[in-house]
């Protein structure tokens, strides 16, 4: 069964600096998708990037952007120019190959991110 | 924002009494899912549905029944509520099964089992 790590429960960064957050993954197959959603205090679940796994191309969405390395298993997410906005739980999220098969969403625990005014 | 509702946003029960959780979307998705979010687990797969009347086990399905009746509506039963069962639940849909389809989340339901 895959697995999904973020290794840090908890991090915090100040306004408009960089952040890095971590997750590895452990998974036999080639083909996959990884995702990362954002749960600021409300508890709403917002997706923030997704990425597949045949694409060596790393994903970015405005702020956001992954590094992506597939041989290491790692799937890391940073916010550039941090906002008090983004302060939130972030999941990792994995899911397999299939369509209209077993594959579902795999999450990891999760890193509660702190932005500093 | 998917349009997926949950009811009732907030819940106290006490054990041994049945609860039923409603999902309900407006965006025709032929997949709904039910998770669980517990500190220090994430959100782990409760239930799924993959059309009317078709439901399949998740990875923690004990103690739960699902049923989807509409293709709007996908219900999370607890039969006979325990404390373990103390959770935030979020109803989750797709347009897809896997395939790297993404799920969009309701705004999630806190239940307290006393």
């Amino acid at each position: 069964a895959q697995t999904v790590t973020q290794s840090q429960p908890e991090m915090s960064v100040q306004e408009a600096e960089t952040v890095t957050l971590s997750c590895t993954y452990d998974t036999s197959e080639s083909n996959y998708y990884l995702f990362w959603y954002k749960q600021p205090p409300s508890r709403q679940m917002i997706l923030v990037i997704r990425q597949e796994a045949y694409k060596q191309q790393n994903a970015t969405e405005n702020r956001f952007s992954v590094n992506f390395q597939k041989a290491a298993k790692s799937f890391s997410l940073k916010i550039s120019d941090s906002q008090l906005g983004d302060t939130a739980m972030y999941f990792c999220a994995f899911m397999g190959p299939q369509r209209g098969g077993s594959e579902k969403l795999v999450f990891g625990k999760g890193t509660k991110l702190t932005v500093n005014p | 924002d998917a349009g997926i509702t949950q009811s009732p946003r907030h819940k106290v029960t006490e054990t041994g009494t049945p609860v039923t959780l409603r999902c309900h979307q407006t965006e025709n998705h032929r997949y709904m899912y039910w998770y669980r979010q517990d500190p220090g687990h994430g959100l782990r797969l409760i239930h799924y549905s993959y059309g009317v009347k078709d439901t399949d086990k998740g990875e923690v399905s004990d103690g739960y029944s699902v049923s989807r009746s509409k293709t709007e509506d996908f219900l999370l039963t607890l039969e006979s509520a325990t404390s373990s069962q103390t959770s935030v639940y979020f109803c989750a849909i797709s347009g897809a099964l896997g395939g790297g389809e993404t799920q969009y989340f309701g705004p999630g339901t806190r239940l307290l089992v006393l």
